[in-house]
């Protein structure tokens, strides 16, 4: 696709109930990212995606929090047992990776997930 | 440990007025920076980085940055503000993650108002 695309773009869930968030990255881009922007806050990095294998997994909050990539290309992330500080813009951004990791990163348009 | 501090959540300038949007950094290395345009309901747009060479980046949109080894500084200027210039900017420092692949630490964002 022209870019980066997510699904849903908006989310509305009940507390302790399970959501899957899709990424959809730039055809070809290798590293994937996630990331989350709560109210007033900035971005806080959840977990990077080289191809299928995620090298750092160290944003992740929880273990309710999980991702996975197939064909090194989609990725979906899952939070179970959702709670209400889940609540935030989930972004998701991809970039051509090589040496030097310089590349610009693209970022979808986000999933804005409330939890009540 | 690196960190971005973006000074200031809020700025507010009449248009045509300069546009100053502060970011200061700690990095043990010498850091690839960046600076990010988010309007409102989108996601995250590269307006222009610093990697070596030149310390004047020139961005997109009129906007320009200066990297200050000195003062651990990567202010955001442009001359004269337009309306369309009203979003959310976010400073960015990129480094090797702790188990590789690069990752990238947001600062908390400074939200920018133009008033006509």
């Amino acid at each position: 696709g022209a870019g980066v695309s997510q699904s849903p773009s908006n989310k509305v869930t009940e507390k302790g109930k399970d959501v899957e968030l899709r990424c959809d990255p730039i055809s070809g881009h290798t590293a994937l990212y996630w990331y989350r922007q709560s109210l007033g806050q900035g971005l806080e990095f959840l977990i990077y995606f080289q191809g299928n294998s995620a090298p750092d997994k160290s944003g992740l909050p929880s273990d309710r929090f999980s991702a996975e990539r197939t064909g090194g290309s989609v990725s979906t992330l899952t939070i179970q047992r959702t709670q209400q500080e889940d609540s935030a813009v989930y972004l998701c951004a991809s970039s051509l990776e090589g040496t030097g990791g310089l590349n610009e990163q693209f970022f979808g348009p986000g999933t804005r997930l409330t939890v009540l | 440990a690196q960190s971005v501090t973006q000074l200031g959540s809020h700025v507010s300038v009449s248009e045509g007025a300069l546009v100053l949007l502060r970011c200061n950094y700690s990095s043990s290395v010498p850091p690839y920076l960046f600076w990010y345009v988010q309007y409102p309901n989108q996601g995250l747009q590269l307006l222009l980085k610093y990697t070596t060479g030149a310390t004047l980046v020139k961005g997109i949109n009129g906007f320009e940055a200066e990297f200050k080894k000195s003062e651990t500084s990567f202010h955001l200027t442009k001359p004269s503000a337009h309306m369309s210039d009203a979003a959310e900017y976010f400073c960015a420092v990129r480094r090797v993650g702790d188990t590789g692949g690069f990752k990238t630490i947001f600062g908390a964002g400074t939200r920018l108002f133009v008033k006509a």
